[in-house]
């Protein structure tokens, strides 16, 4: 069964460093989205993405994140320089376009940042 | 501002308990309901909802939707300990982004 990607599985880096984490949808799913989840508290809407372009995205996705598909598989999400308050699990999750309210999550990235 | 509120928090019964969790929600642009099973890391996807009234079942899973009283019910059957794991429901608005709930962690004992 096809399934979402992420990588890596684990994280640590230190505070004001870049991170990219690397998703991988599932093939025919046209839109894209990234959530995070800090422990303990409530799965959070950063972004979606469809066409190549951000079509939502929450107060959390500040000038400090960004998304690409820089080629046609992979879906990533940059953070600029890092905070301690970014560690969390970040998943990535797609649907397609008849059952956009369906949204397949990825196994997530823990990030940790010291 | 949209919210989706789960009850209980947190639940511990034993095997073969029937058990129902809840979720209620003050969505403005409601489009469906989802229910997702966490375990140790992703929320697996079980149901969407959009229809009040209409049960979906998937083995001893159940829920139904309630568009009236803005509510849902995620029924489990003779529960497993496979069973344990946060339940997560999700309303999904008319721009598809998902507002979560905060979980119900469902402990089941042998």
């Amino acid at each position: 069964e096809p399934e979402v990607t992420q990588t890596p599985s684990h994280q640590v880096t230190q505070m004001g460093q870049e991170v990219i984490l690397r998703c991988v949808p599932i093939s025919n799913h046209l839109y894209f989205y990234w959530y995070r989840q800090i422990l303990g508290q409530k799965v959070e809407f950063l972004v979606s993405f469809y066409n190549n372009e951000i079509s939502e995205k929450s107060e959390i996705f500040d000038d400090q994140f960004s998304v690409e598909r820089p080629d046609g598989s992979n879906f990533t999400l940059k953070i600029r320089s890092t905070k301690l308050e970014d560690s969390a699990m970040y998943f990535c999750a797609s649907s397609d376009y008849r059952g956009r309210e369906t949204q397949y999550f990825g196994p997530g990235t823990r990030l940790l940042v010291l | 501002e949209d919210k989706v509120v789960q009850s209980p928090l947190s639940l511990v019964v034993h095997e073969g308990d029937t058990v129902t969790l809840n979720c209620s929600y003050e969505v403005t642009n409601f489009r469906s309901l989802l229910w997702y099973k966490q375990e140790k890391k992703a929320p697996t996807f079980l149901f969407m909802l959009t229809s009040s009234g209409i049960e979906k079942k998937s083995g001893r899973l159940s829920s139904i939707l309630d568009k009236k009283e803005l509510f849902s019910i995620l029924n489990i059957t003779a529960t497993q300990t496979g069973d344990s794991a946060v339940y997560l429901c999700a309303v999904q608005d008319s721009n598809y982004q998902l507002i979560w709930g905060a979980g119900t962690k469902l402990i089941i004992k042998p």
